[in-house]
């Protein structure tokens, strides 16, 4: 059965600082791979997905993430994190076939400290 | 005016009553879905509906049902409400299609504690 993991709850980071939001999936047929962001009392957007082709997708506001098949990952990062970044991220997949149904991860909170 | 709308936003009832969460949508979506969010355990699907007549149960539907009563509402119901269903409950709306998955749109969410 598929399911996601996400290995930090909580991260930390200085602004303007780099930071990575780990993600690995496991699956045992191919699979679309999203990231959502959940801003303070607020409901899920998604930031960016991977479909098909390029393995690095790329959201507006600065963050991107690469699909490594070999090592079954998603990670998501961003160069340089702004206050407003602050937010809970969740990291999740759809099966081929699974009619785009989501499978979350636990989600990882970003907190941005001036 | 928000495209996916929730209500109540937030509810507090005791154990053992029924309660009904509502969901109302006008981005002209066929698929609607209920999750809820526990804290550490990010978003579990409850129900998912793909149009009026076909409804799915998710990972966790038990104590839990659910009416389509047109295509652009979608209630979720507990019929005898325990404090173990505390949580924040997010309906769900995202266009229908073969092959790749669409963006799934959330409502902003209702809070829900069982007393």
């Amino acid at each position: 059965a598929q399911s996601v993991t996400q290995l930090d709850s909580q991260v930390p980071v200085f602004e303007e600082a780099p930071v990575e939001l780990r993600c690995n999936y496991s699956s045992s047929v191919s699979v679309y791979l999203f990231w959502y962001v959940q801003y303070p009392n607020q409901g899920l957007q998604l930031l960016l997905k991977y479909l098909s082709g390029s393995t690095l997708v790329e959201s507006i506001n600065g963050f991107e993430a690469e699909f490594n098949k070999s090592q079954t990952s998603f990670h998501l990062r961003k160069p340089s994190v702004h206050i407003s970044d602050t937010a809970e991220y969740f990291c999740a997949v759809s099966e081929w076939g699974s009619q785009g149904n989501l499978i979350f991860g636990k989600g990882t909170k970003l907190s941005v400290k001036p | 005016d928000a495209d996916v709308t929730q209500t109540p936003r937030n509810r507090i009832t005791k154990t053992g009553k029924r309660i009904m969460l509502e969901c109302s949508q006008t981005k002209g979506h066929d698929r609607m879905y209920w999750y809820r969010q526990d804290p550490g355990l990010g978003l579990r699907l409850i129900y998912y509906s793909f149009d009026v007549k076909d409804i799915n149960k998710g990972e966790i539907s038990d104590g839990y049902s659910v009416s389509r009563q047109a295509q652009a509402k979608f209630s979720l119901s507990l019929e005898s409400a325990i404090p173990n269903q505390t949580a924040l409950y997010f309906c769900a709306t995202s266009d229908s299609g073969a092959g790749e998955p669409n963006e799934q749109f959330f409502g902003p969410g209702t809070r829900l504690t069982v007393l």
